[in-house]
């Protein structure tokens, strides 16, 4: 029973790159959500999902694309990478009991 | 004026000496969540309230619907206990948004 999986944990991209950030859970949650953690800045939402095929934009969505296809995986996409975009990516699961929250991907944008 | 205030930001404390950390809020809530991050590290939940007290070990945490205000106390401070303290309260709504304050940094000194 891993809880929620992120992956990768680090990853440097270049400007205009493009990629995925993976968030798994093994729990059977219906409720997925990608925050990123900047300095002085908090935590903030960028979209969640409240059940398999459903998405929806959060706080700061700009620059981002989500999928929840399966249930249990909730994908976040960076099309065209930015510097501003440089963060500490976490993902988290909403059940009755509280949230789970993965370990965090840290990714740089240079 | 932030929707989730805590206070204090920062907190030096010896080793052994209890501790307080607050949350306002002024928004409808549905649950009040405690988190801890250490440096580096990824996110755990402590408490999730909805009304009175809870404990876990040397952690407790109260809510005050009325005067919408929560406390985390912690009692016999260890330096293990090093970290940020985030309340954050949970939307209303049937989406599980979470609305964050700018987290409390604790740390102990042997």
């Amino acid at each position: 029973n891993a809880g929620v999986t992120q992956t990768p944990k680090f990853r440097v991209l270049k400007t205009g790159q493009s990629m995925t950030l993976l968030c798994a859970q093994d729990m059977n949650h219906e409720y997925m959500y990608w925050y990123r953690q900047d300095p002085g800045m908090g935590l903030r939402l960028i979209h969640y999902s409240v059940g398999e095929g459903t998405t929806a934009k959060g706080e700061v969505p700009d620059g981002y694309n989500v999928s929840r296809l399966k249930k249990q995986n909730f994908l976040l996409g960076l099309e065209s990478a930015a510097p501003s975009q440089t963060s500490v990516y976490f993902c988290a699961t909403l059940r009755d009991y509280g949230y789970t929250f993965g370990s965090g991907t840290r990714l740089t944008v240079v | 004026k932030n929707e989730v205030e805590q206070s204090p930001q920062n907190l030096t404390a010896q080793e052994g000496e209890f501790i307080t950390i607050n949350c306002s809020y002024s928004v409808g809530i549905s649950a009040l969540h405690w988190l801890q991050q250490h440096p580096g590290g990824g996110i755990v939940s402590l408490f999730m309230l909805s009304s009175g007290k809870k404990k876990h070990g040397r952690l407790i945490a109260t809510i005050n619907i009325q005067e919408k205000h929560s406390s985390l106390h912690i009692t016999a401070s260890h330096p293990r206990d090093s970290a940020v303290y985030i309340c954050a309260v949970r939307d209303p709504s049937n989406t599980g948004k979470l609305i964050f304050g700018q987290g409390t940094t604790l740390q102990v000194k042997p």
